[in-house]
């Protein structure tokens, strides 16, 4: 088993761009896919990058995912922030054992 | 346009039991894997359980094995949870959400959501 550790809040200005990490405790972040959710508060998750680095329909290209196997770590990258970019946004991956784990989530803040 | 709708939820007092309801709209039910994630109040996502689009695939997280229950009606468009022996740590809000191919599965529509509360 492994972890998905994010920092627990980030935050950015309007117009620019800030990233959140996900870095897996053991085992290679390559080895299994990253996959990335928004969660407004009041409502419910939402799919933004499945699969590393495909965005869902309907996600805005501001919207990318990475992996780096150096850091052994997955990022979301949002550009061109917007008030309405403030959530909390979680990784999850698999963890080969037919589990599925979640990051604690990275709260988003635009200042 | 696909709907995950979640019933079932309420209040139960510790060493009870609940039984959650998933009814799904919108795509063919049995083509996918339904998964039960839960979020205590103010934290994050913990994925809970999940069933094979045919039934026969089941799986469960450590903290829940043994006491939880999953299942599925596919006549119905229909995911069960049902839980036993409750403690105060399986208070928050339960989400199911529809899971794309095994293994490496994510979750692409989600409910709304259902709280269950436990408390004496």
């Amino acid at each position: 088993n492994f972890m998905l550790t994010q920092a627990h809040s980030v935050s950015g200005s309007p117009g620019k761009t800030v990233t959140i990490s996900c870095t897996r405790s053991s085992g290679s972040i390559a080895s299994t896919y990253v996959h990335w959710y928004q969660q407004r508060p009041g409502s419910s998750p939402r799919i933004l990058i499945y699969e590393d680095k495909k965005r869902s329909p309907g996600v805005p290209d501001r919207f990318s995912g990475s992996i780096d196997r150096s850091s052994n770590s997955a990022s979301l990258s949002i550009s061109g922030l917007k008030t309405e970019d403030e959530a909390d946004y979680y990784c999850q991956s698999y963890d080969g054992w037919n589990h599925w784990v979640f990051g604690g989530g990275t709260k988003l803040t635009v200042l | 346009e696909i709907q995950l709708v979640e019933s079932g939820g309420g209040l139960v007092k510790p060493g009870g039991s609940l039984r959650l309801s998933c009814a799904a709209s919108g795509f063919t039910f049995s083509s996918f894997n339904i998964n039960w994630v839960r979020q205590a109040p103010g934290k994050g996502l913990e994925w809970v359980s999940s069933v094979g689009g045919g039934g026969g695939y089941i799986y469960y997280a450590e903290s829940v094995k043994g006491r939880f229950s999953i299942s599925r009606d596919n006549a119905k468009k229909s995911v069960y949870l049902q839980m036993h022996s409750l403690t105060a740590e399986d208070t928050g809000v339960y989400y199911c959400a529809r899971g794309g191919d095994y293994p490496e599965a994510y979750f692409d529509f989600w409910g709304q959501g259902m709280l269950v509360t436990v408390s004496s």
